[in-house]
């Protein structure tokens, strides 16, 4: 079946404390992405990759970083997380000019 | 300019059908999508429509797409309990590679018996 796969799914963190969300991909979708949605603010761009080894910033970037080594996965990783990270983060993936499939979400929370 | 808007809140009885429009800014998009959140879940495609359609229908699905006032709207025939959700129109702008999406603030779909 294909689909975009991410884990965990639930993760309540403290401040400060390193961790990575990681998100992979069945589909051989060339382009991948991360968001964040948050009450009032619809869902954001984080961060995207058009390929391997390619990354680029999107709309909010502050405070993450993301790795693109292989095709498939594209993991999102918090050196230092923050209350104000605390929210609900896709992640998605298409061919280039193609149909956005989403991974079923990851509701972070950080105390 | 990308902005996708849509009204917040939408009440439909049991059986009717249900319109959620949306409409959007940026004439460059590729595919519009309708996304369907269900309360703590993630984002379901529901369907999509090219930016070359101007219709598509999927069994209760209706989607119709008028470019030239930049208007899409979502019908879902004979509403049942289970389509209460959140309905989110996006817009995907294929942007030197960049394939984002803009989303709208969602509309709340209730469904009364």
């Amino acid at each position: 079946e294909a689909q975009v796969t991410q884990n965990p799914r639930y993760l309540i963190t403290v401040t400060g404390k390193k961790l990575t969300v990681t998100c992979s991909q069945n589909m051989n979708h060339e382009y991948m992405s991360w968001y964040r949605q948050d009450p009032g603010l619809g869902l954001r761009q984080i961060y995207y990759s058009m390929n391997v080894e390619v990354t680029d910033k999107g709309d909010v970037p502050e405070g993450y970083k993301v790795s693109r080594k292989e095709k498939r996965n594209f993991p999102l990783i918090l050196e230092s997380p923050s209350p104000n990270q605390t929210s609900l983060y896709f992640c998605a993936s298409s061919l280039r000019q193609g149909i956005t499939f989403f991974g079923q979400g990851t509701r972070l929370t950080v105390v | 300019g990308e902005d996708v808007e849509q009204s917040l809140f939408l009440s439909v009885r049991e059986g009717d059908s249900s319109v959620i429009n949306c409409t959007y800014t940026d004439s460059s998009s590729t595919y519009l999508y309708w996304y369907k959140q269900e309360p703590g879940a993630g984002l379901q495609l529901l369907t999509y429509i090219f930016s070359n359609m101007d219709m598509k229908q999927d069994q209760r699905l209706t989607v119709l797409l008028n470019k030239k006032d930049k208007h899409l709207s979502l019908r879902i025939a004979d509403t049942q309990t289970g389509d209460s959700a959140i309905y989110f129109c996006a817009e995907s702008i294929s942007n030197f590679g960049n394939e984002k999406l803009t989303f709208g603030t969602g509309t709340r779909l209730t469904i009364i018996p």
